[in-house]
């Protein structure tokens, strides 16, 4: 099995500021790597799949990278919208999610 | 617009049976693979099952192996996860949640069911 490890678990950030989660799998997943935010008591939403491709009606804010086994998620600038935890998925082999990163203020 | 909409959580006793049911709306339903997915209070993201868009294939987290069973029927346009032998270990919000091109990410998901496995 694959397995996914995020970092950080947690971060404090501010409106406007840049921020990057890292994901680093297991063995490599050649960029089948989905990103997804959640908000309290609601479902998780899809960001970025395949490594770097935006899902439709995602603010361009959000950006992903990576190759091989290393993996970024990168907000340039923080919204007020964007606090929430956020998992990376790797869809080389089955499913394996992260175990999460909460962006608090 | 794409919907997906959990029922049949509740609370149940360890060793019974439960069965969740997702139905789904604004979409081709028999185009499409179907996971479920969950989530235990205060934990992170969990794949349960997929089943492929004709039904023709399943497979299963080790957690729920043998003890849970992925089906679907095209003419309702409905999900369901039949839940046997359950532990505590399984209490969770449970989403269903579509396949994307069969690539085994989700984009769309339902809004979850919760599960409570408790005496």
């Amino acid at each position: 099995d694959i397995q996914m490890t995020q970092s950080p678990s947690s971060l404090s950030a501010s409106v406007g500021d840049r921020v990057t989660i890292t994901c680093r799998a297991s063995q490599g997943i050649s960029n089948s790597l989905a990103w997804y935010q959640q908000k309290p008591g609601k479902a998780p939403k899809l960001l970025i799949y395949g490594a770097s491709t935006l899902e439709s009606g995602v603010p361009s804010r959000f950006s992903g990278s990576g190759s091989g086994t290393d993996y970024t998620l990168t907000i340039s600038s923080l919204q007020p919208e964007d606090f929430a935890t956020y998992y990376c998925q790797q869809f080389y082999s089955m499913a394996t999610f992260g175990q999460g990163t909460k962006v608090e203020i | 617009q794409v919907q997906l909409v959990e029922s049949g959580g509740g609370v149940v006793q360890p060793g019974r049976s439960l069965r969740l049911s997702c139905a789904t709306s604004g979409f081709i339903f028999s185009s499409h693979g179907m996971h479920w997915v969950r989530q235990a209070p205060g934990k992170g993201l969990e794949w349960v099952a997929i089943i492929w868009y004709d039904g023709t294939k399943k497979y299963y987290a080790d957690s729920v192996k043998g003890r849970f069973t992925i089906s679907r029927d095209n003419s309702k346009n409905t999900l369901y996860l039949q839940m046997s032998s359950l532990r505590a270990e399984d209490t969770a919000m449970y989403y269903c949640a579509r396949d994307s091109a069969g690539d085994w990410f989700f984009d769309f998901w339902g809004q979850g069911t919760l599960v409570t496995v408790s005496s």
